[in-house]
Formats: structure tokens, C-alpha cells, sequence
């Protein structure tokens, strides 16, 4: 089945510093990609979508000069958030469908456990 | 904008028992998706479901989209151990490459 690999699992990072969290589509090509954020025992929120080769689309009150999000080629994303904080510190998810192929339902990945420190 | 309300927040069962959960919306939605979410992990879907009034089973979970295409169930049948977790319910609007809206989720917790 499709799958979608987020690296790196894990991040600590210092305050002032930037991370750069990359999502890729293993066996099909990601038309359209999904940055989320998850507090601890809450849902899902999205952030921003992103299709391949242009201009992300971010979430209201989301914002866009902090998380940098470039989708390059149709089975990479990556999510840069600049200047992290502490407040920053979250469980970022990414997901991947393609339009192609008949009914692709949403794909995540495992997750990037952020932590500034 | 669009909601999904999704209750119970928590339930504590027995193993064996048989569990249901369910999400409604004020709004249509044309796909919905069960999800489950382990701890420090990214959500598995479970079951899509692309059609009102569609039931669809994946082992001893079984699904259904509503008629009114505002609400959607998830049972799971004789639970077991692995089943704890966190359910999320979600609805898509129109094509694939819409975003997705979350419901805030069912934990489910097992007791010994």
C-alpha cells in the first residue's frame, strides 16, 4: 500500500535555530501534500496544503514566514520552521494523496517529535 | 467553518466487548475516514468509506457512511489488547486532494 516516510522522527533544537522536517511518497507520486500539527492529547490540525510546484496554502492564523513549506518534486515536502521557539514544540504530521489511480485516501506519516529546547 | 463532532471522548471497556463511536457534521462531507493513532506514531487508516449509505468491514471493524452523508460510525467487534488507542474520525468534501477535517478523537482504553 502507499507510504509515506517523514524524517527525521525525532528533533531537539535550540531556540533561535530552524529545523527542516522532509515527507516523502515511497511508491506513488504526492499531487498534493498535508502539513499537521498535533498538541499533546489533541487532534489533528492543519496547517497548510501543498501542491507540487506551486505555492502552499496555509490554515488561518497559521504563519506562513515561520513555517516554510516547498514542495520541490511530487514525492517530496519539506516543512521548515524558522526561528523555532518553545512554544513550537509539537508533533508535526505529514500526509500525501495523489489525484491519479482511482480513490487514494489520505496517507500520514510517523510523525517529527519536535522539541526546542 | 466545517466541524466533526466526535463522541465518546474516552471509553473504558472490558476486552471482548464490542465498541462503537461516532462522528457527526454540520456539514457534507463526501469521504470520511477512520484513523487510528498510536502513541508518538502518525495515524493508520482504518476504513474509507466514499459513499452514503456505504458499510464497510476491515476484520473486526466495521464502518458506515450516514445516509444524510453528515455522520459516520465505527465498531469495532470482541476487543482486544492492541485496540487501545486513539480513533479519529475525518471527512473529506470533494475531491482527493481536499483537506481533510479531524474529529478530536476517541481514546479507548482497555481494562485488565
Amino acid at each position: 500500500g502507499a507510504v509515506v516516510s517523514q524524517h527525521p522522527s525525532r528533533v531537539i533544537c535550540k531556540s533561535g535555530t530552524s529545523v527542516k522536517i522532509e515527507c516523502r511518497s515511497l511508491d506513488f507520486q504526492a499531487t498534493t501534500m498535508f502539513w499537521y500539527r498535533q498538541f499533546p492529547k489533541q487532534s489533528l490540525m492543519l496547517m497548510a496544503t501543498s501542491n507540487e510546484g506551486s505555492k502552499a496554502t496555509y490554515e488561518q492564523g497559521v504563519e506562513k514566514d515561520k513555517f516554510l513549506i516547498n514542495h520541490a518534486s511530487l514525492t517530496l515536502s519539506t516543512l521548515t520552521v524558522t526561528s523555532a521557539h518553545p512554544e513550537d514544540s509539537s508533533f508535526y504530521i505529514c500526509s500525501a494523496t495523489s489525484l491519479s489511480g482511482g480513490n487514494s485516501p489520505l496517507h500520514f506519516g510517523n510523525g517529527t517529535r519536535l522539541t526546542v529546547t | 467553518g466545517q466541524q466533526l463532532n466526535q463522541s465518546p471522548q474516552s471509553m473504558f471497556i472490558q476486552e471482548g466487548e464490542d465498541v462503537s463511536m461516532n462522528c457527526t457534521s454540520s456539514s457534507i462531507f463526501n469521504t470520511w475516514l477512520w484513523y487510528k493513532q498510536d502513541p508518538g506514531e502518525g495515524p493508520v487508516l482504518l476504513i474509507a468509506l466514499y459513499k452514503a449509505g456505504e458499510l464497510t468491514s476491515n476484520g473486526r471493524l466495521t464502518a458506515q457512511f450516514g445516509i444524510t452523508r453528515k455522520d459516520s460510525f465505527l465498531n469495532i467487534s470482541a476487543s482486544i489488547p492492541s485496540d487501545v488507542g486513539i480513533y479519529f474520525c475525518a471527512g473529506q468534501l470533494y475531491r482527493r486532494d481536499d483537506k481533510i477535517i479531524f474529529g478530536k478523537g476517541t481514546r479507548l482504553h482497555i481494562l485488565p
